[in-house]
């Protein structure tokens, strides 16, 4: 089983530009997750969704936006990107029949905007 | 505000034992979390604590004390390979992840 998979693997993105990150699950979880990760910082969830149809603004939600189309995917969005949204983007998972579920996660995307 | 709080840095001997300290204030509290994430790669699960006590899986335990806000991971029998952060997360009132910065540990041979 592949679990959870990100593309690209890092991308150096031009200010202004727009760009998509694609996640893709395989384990049927109904809730998915965007966070970012900077140096210094903890993990920062930019946005969630709790089942196929519904997402939800986390802590940072602001330059991004997500659809779920469908369980699988979970694609985040920068319409135009910054120099600030340089990071280490981590797509996760988890079941969401529980309130306290374990969350998996996809193996990053590296961004930086220049 | 909700606050994470782990050391940044700790270093421990091969075979050792090392004990990696989180404390937390968060807005409810719906268990904690331990996660370790070698350089460059994705974070991993480790252990949940939702009652008081002390949780064992192998050569690794976590305690939790919620009336402290306080929580460890105590790591045995270190091996190179346990050189990694570990991180804190915090589920709070709404059911979300609140993650500390994580603490790097190095292991020495």
């Amino acid at each position: 089983t592949a679990g959870i998979t990100q593309a690209p693997t890092s991308q150096i993105l031009a200010a202004g530009r727009s760009m998509t990150l694609r996640c893709t699950q395989d384990m049927r979880h109904n809730a998915m997750y965007w966070y970012r990760q900077d140096l210094g910082l903890g993990l920062r969830l930019i946005h969630y969704s709790n089942t196929a149809g519904t997402t939800g603004k986390g802590e940072v939600p602001d330059g991004y936006s997500v659809s779920r189309a469908n369980t699988d995917d979970f694609p985040l969005t920068l319409a135009s990107a910054v120099p600030s949204q340089t990071s280490v983007y981590f797509c996760a998972s988890s079941d969401g029949r529980t309130s306290t579920d374990t969350q998996y996660f996809g193996p990053g995307t590296r961004l930086t905007v220049l | 505000g909700q606050n994470i709080d782990q050391p940044t840095e700790m270093t421990a001997t091969e075979g050792a034992i090392v004990q990696i300290n989180c404390t937390y204030q968060t807005s409810g509290f719906n268990g904690l979390f331990w996660y370790q994430q070698h350089a460059g790669e994705a974070p991993t699960f480790l252990s949940y604590n939702v009652l008081d006590g002390l949780e064992e899986k192998g050569r690794f335990s976590s305690f939790l004390s919620r009336s402290k806000g306080y929580s460890y991971l105590l790591l045995k029998e270190l091996q190179m390979k346990d050189s990694a952060s570990y991180l804190c997360a915090v589920s709070d009132s709404n059911y979300q992840l609140i993650w500390g910065a994580g603490t790097k540990l190095i292991i020495k041979p």
